[in-house]
């Protein structure tokens, strides 16, 4: 079936420091493709996506690439904040046969020091 | 006031317990969701709903149990509560159009702790 594995966490940064959290995917078809964010004691929230091959999400300084090849979704950014500490999900779906179901990734944490 | 309302927030019980996890909405969405979040395992989805009509098992639906009372509220039961399912869980909404772009709109979480 579909699924979404992301790097372990949790991810330990220094302020201003380069960011990347690796996501890969299996799925039938051409799923879309997406970060959501969950800040302590929040629920989550859209942070970018991507629906096609090669196309960019960006948000919040914030990037990720469709990469079919790869099957791929990496989340970078260049210089984090410690407002940024959070956990992080890629998640997939197939918009047209699932009707917004998401399938997550396992989350990966980060923690970003002054 | 959150778009997405959960209550209750926090809850403690006893194995073999009845519980009630309630989710509300002002966001005028058709479709509801709830979800699991276990440490290392992400979110799993537990019950969907696309309509009040409309209910769905999710992927992991054993032991729980869901009603849509109206459009705008979605209840997730579990009938005799037991520790393994001692978790944090959401209730999601969407629309037609942020469903079908993979969009969705979360409470705050409901954490539930079975002794």
């Amino acid at each position: 079936g579909d699924s979404v594995t992301q790097m372990e966490g949790p991810v330990t940064l220094s302020e201003e420091a380069f960011l990347t959290i690796n996501c890969t995917y299996t799925a039938t078809g051409y799923p879309s493709l997406f970060w959501y964010v969950q800040y302590p004691g929040e629920g989550l929230q859209l942070l970018l996506k991507a629906t096609k091959a090669d196309d960019k999400g960006s948000n919040k300084g914030f990037e990720a690439t469709y990469r079919k090849e790869t099957t791929s979704f990496h989340l970078e950014k260049g210089s984090v904040q410690v407002s940024d500490s959070a956990v992080y999900f890629c998640a997939l779906t197939m918009i047209y046969n699932q009707g917004g179901k998401l399938i997550f990734g396992q989350g990966t944490e980060l923690s970003v020091k002054p | 006031d959150a778009d997405v309302t959960q209550t209750p927030r926090n809850r403690i019980t006893k194995t073999g317990k009845r519980i009630m996890l309630e989710c509300s909405q002002t966001k005028g969405h058709d479709r509801m969701y709830w979800y699991r979040q276990d440490p290392g395992l992400g979110l799993r989805l537990i019950y969907y709903s696309f309509d009040v009509k409309d209910i769905n098992k999710g992927e992991i639906s054993d032991g729980y149990s869901v009603s849509r009372q109206a459009q705008a509220k979605f209840s997730l039961s579990l009938e005799s509560a037991i520790p393994n399912q001692t978790a944090l869980y959401f209730c999601a909404t969407s629309d037609y159009a942020s469903g079908n772009t993979g969009e969705l709109f979360f409470g705050e979480g409901s954490r539930l702790t079975v002794l």
